[in-house]
């Protein structure tokens, strides 16, 4: 399998424009988390799935972020209007739980400069 | 609220010089503590779970252990090749999903 597969790998844009990651999880994994990395704040959730289904979502700052799972091969994390204080490093995640621990699998993340 | 904490934040080692790296959480039930490796520009990488108290795991220079209230990475005899950031994640009995610490940025002088 080839991971979890994120694009772009980097985004570049002016404030007040709308930016969309976008995520491919793993083949049969059944949940699928969206994570920002800061230095000043480590890594926080932000949204998880759990079947294509929004389970969490506290953890999005603002209105301005949404998230979406049409399919079980596909999510987005959409900003609208981006700030200056969203850049970050988003991550997505995919698992497969099964009522029990199982590792994240990470993609390699979209670096997020809005300027 | 579930926490966990890791230290130091950074560790600077030469070449063979073994160290430890920590986590404490605080979680109500432990059902899992888990470490992960970060390179540069790339995602967390799993490492190892944990799952009860006086386990150990061992992955060639690494060895992580579990008390009740921590766990430790052991890194003995350090290449280059171990720098990396290494995070550790803990998820309670009220969970699945794990809260992460904010990690220890490792280098190893050659």
């Amino acid at each position: 399998d080839a991971g979890v597969i994120q694009s772009p790998r980097h985004e570049v844009t002016e404030m007040g424009q709308e930016v969309t990651l976008r995520c491919k999880p793993i083949s049969g994994h059944d949940y699928l988390f969206w994570y920002r990395q800061t230095m000043m704040r480590g890594l926080e959730l932000l949204i998880y799935f759990n079947n294509n289904v929004p389970i969490d979502d506290s953890g999005m700052p603002e209105d301005r972020f949404s998230a979406k799972m049409p399919n079980a091969s596909f999510s987005t994390l959409k900003i609208q209007p981006s700030e200056p204080r969203d850049s970050a490093v988003y991550f997505c995640a995919s698992s497969f739980m099964q009522g029990d621990n199982s590792p994240l699998h990470f993609g390699n993340g979209t670096r997020l400069t809005v300027t | 609220e579930d926490q966990v904490t890791q230290s130091p934040e950074a560790l600077r080692l030469q070449e063979g010089e073994s160290s430890s790296l920590n986590c404490s959480y605080t979680v109500s039930g432990l059902r899992g503590l888990f470490w992960y490796r970060q390179d540069p520009g790339k995602g967390p990488e799993f490492l190892f779970t944990l799952y009860s108290a006086g386990e150990e795991k061992e992955k060639e220079r690494l060895k992580a252990t579990l008390t009740k209230k921590e766990s430790f990475l052991h890194i003995t005899a350090p290449k280059p090749e171990d720098s990396a950031t290494y995070l550790c994640a803990a998820s309670s009995g009220g969970s699945y999903i794990p809260t992460f610490g904010r990690g220890t940025s490792l280098i190893v002088h050659p």
